[in-house]
């Protein structure tokens, strides 16, 4: 079965700083990975996916993400934080394709301090 | 284009009572798919339509939730003799067969 685990429910940078959101992923065939992302009284929106092409693939609003497989991980970076990025961020796995139902981790919650 | 539309965006209900909440997904989206967000349990997925049928309603937490799809199009989620616990904002996603899912922006469910 898969599952997803968000490392840090809260994280709180600066404008202008790096954003590292951490998950970890644990499946039993080869992912599909996602990060969504969150706005208040908003559904979810795709930020970036992995299905197995790149190992490194670019999002939108300037996000990445780094699929390792050794690692288990699929963390969430942007180089430079804007106090639009003030939001929840959510990664998922997909159960067993990439149009498979989506297993969520809990989420963290980005502030970005001005 | 129209995303996923949800209905009501907001509902206030006394416990006990019976809810309906209903989505419309995207024309031609053939999967559909229903997941609930609450404090403390985070999104939980609740049951997926493909077409009118539902191969997967594994999410469902009690047999006092249903869920049906008419047409390939509407879905309506039934929540009945409700219960504080059933608070929550309900989600509703559609898609293509192996395509991006579209989210609404949810019905937010309150209790009393």
């Amino acid at each position: 079965a898969q599952s997803v685990t968000q490392l840090g429910s809260h994280v709180s940078v600066s404008e202008g700083a790096l954003v590292l959101l951490r998950c970890n992923y644990s499946s039993s065939v080869p992912p599909y990975l996602f990060w969504y992302v969150q706005y208040p009284n908003q559904g979810l929106q795709l930020l970036l996916k992995y299905t197995s092409a790149a190992t490194l693939v670019k999002g939108i609003n300037g996000f990445e993400a780094e699929f390792k497989k050794s690692e288990t991980s699929f963390h969430l970076t942007k180089p430079s934080a804007h106090m639009s990025d003030a939001a929840e961020y959510f990664c998922a796995v997909s159960d067993g394709n990439q149009g498979g139902k989506l297993i969520f981790g809990q989420g963290t919650e980005l502030s970005v301090k001005p | 284009g129209a995303g996923v539309s949800q209905s009501p965006s907001n509902k206030v209900t006394e416990k006990g009572k019976d809810v309906e909440l209903r989505c419309d997904p995207i024309s031609g989206h053939t999967a559909l798919y229903w997941y609930r967000q609450s404090l403390g349990q985070g999104l939980e997925f609740l049951i997926y339509f493909q077409g009118n049928s539902a191969p997967d309603k594994s999410g469902l937490p009690s047999d006092r939730f249903s869920a049906e799809r008419t047409g390939g199009s509407v879905s309506t989620l039934t929540i009945q003799r409700t219960q504080q616990e059933d608070s929550a904002v309900y989600l509703c996603a559609s898609s293509l067969a192996q395509g991006e899912k579209h989210f609404g922006d949810g019905t937010r469910l309150s209790i009393l």
